[in-house]
């Protein structure tokens, strides 16, 4: 199975701060991304697919980039409602997910 | 609207047995892959099993091979997890989650998904 490495696993940031997480897949999984938002007690919601593809009603402040191995999820202005863990997922193969990353507040 | 309704979920005995059942709405249930996605308390996410639309198509993850059985009704639109031979490490929230499907087929990419049902391991 192709593994997923997330990072890092937490961060700590204040609204309005731009946030970035990183996601390193074991081989090329040819952009077979997607970007998840999970918040407590609910179920992940999808925010980017194909890596950089906005899922409709997704605010455009969220965005996707990478290619290969390496992919990016960007925050461009971190709002109230942005506190969540954040997940990627590939869908090449057999999926498999990051292990996640916790976006505290300051 | 896409709905999702897990049930069946609660305390087994190591080594037990149970069924999830996930009643679906507001799709054409037969034209989609459907998959359960378990999250183990505290932990991340784990793809479990998943379904082609007429049911023939089946896959599983390593840790459930052998002891969870996937299937569907689609008369009733309603996605079943048969769960034997429950271990402590199989205690997690299970979800139902629908595949982004297109002309082109259909992706694990997972646009919907239920609210959950917890099933716990324990003696």
């Amino acid at each position: 199975d192709i593994q997923m490495t997330q990072s890092p696993s937490s961060l700590s940031a204040s609204v309005g701060d731009r946030v970035t997480i990183t996601c390193r897949a074991s081989q090329d999984i040819r952009n077979a991304l997607v970007w998840y938002q999970q918040k407590p007690g609910k179920a992940p919601e999808v925010l980017l697919y194909a890596a950089s593809r906005l899922q409709g009603g997704v605010p455009s402040r969220f965005s996707g980039s990478g290619s290969g191995t390496d992919y990016t999820l960007s925050i461009s202005s971190l709002q109230p409602e942005d506190f969540a863990t954040y997940y990627c997922q590939h869908y090449y193969s057999t999926p498999t997910f990051g292990q996640g990353t916790k976006v505290e507040i300051k | 609207e896409v709905q999702l309704v897990e049930s069946g979920g609660g305390l087994v005995q190591p080594g037990g047995s149970l069924r999830l059942s996930c009643a679906a709405s507001g799709f054409t249930f037969s034209n989609h892959v459907m998959n359960w996605v378990r999250q183990a308390p505290g932990k991340g996410l784990e793809w479990v099993s998943g379904i082609s639309g007429s049911g023939d198509d089946t896959g599983y993850a390593d840790s459930v091979k052998g002891r969870f059985t996937i299937s569907r009704d689609n008369s009733k639109n309603t996605l079943y997890l048969h769960m034997n031979s429950l271990r402590a490490e199989d205690t997690a929230e299970y979800y139902c989650a629908k595949s982004r499907c297109s002309g082109g087929g259909c992706q694990s990419i997972f646009d919907y998904w239920g609210q959950g049902s917890l099933v716990t391991v324990s003696s």
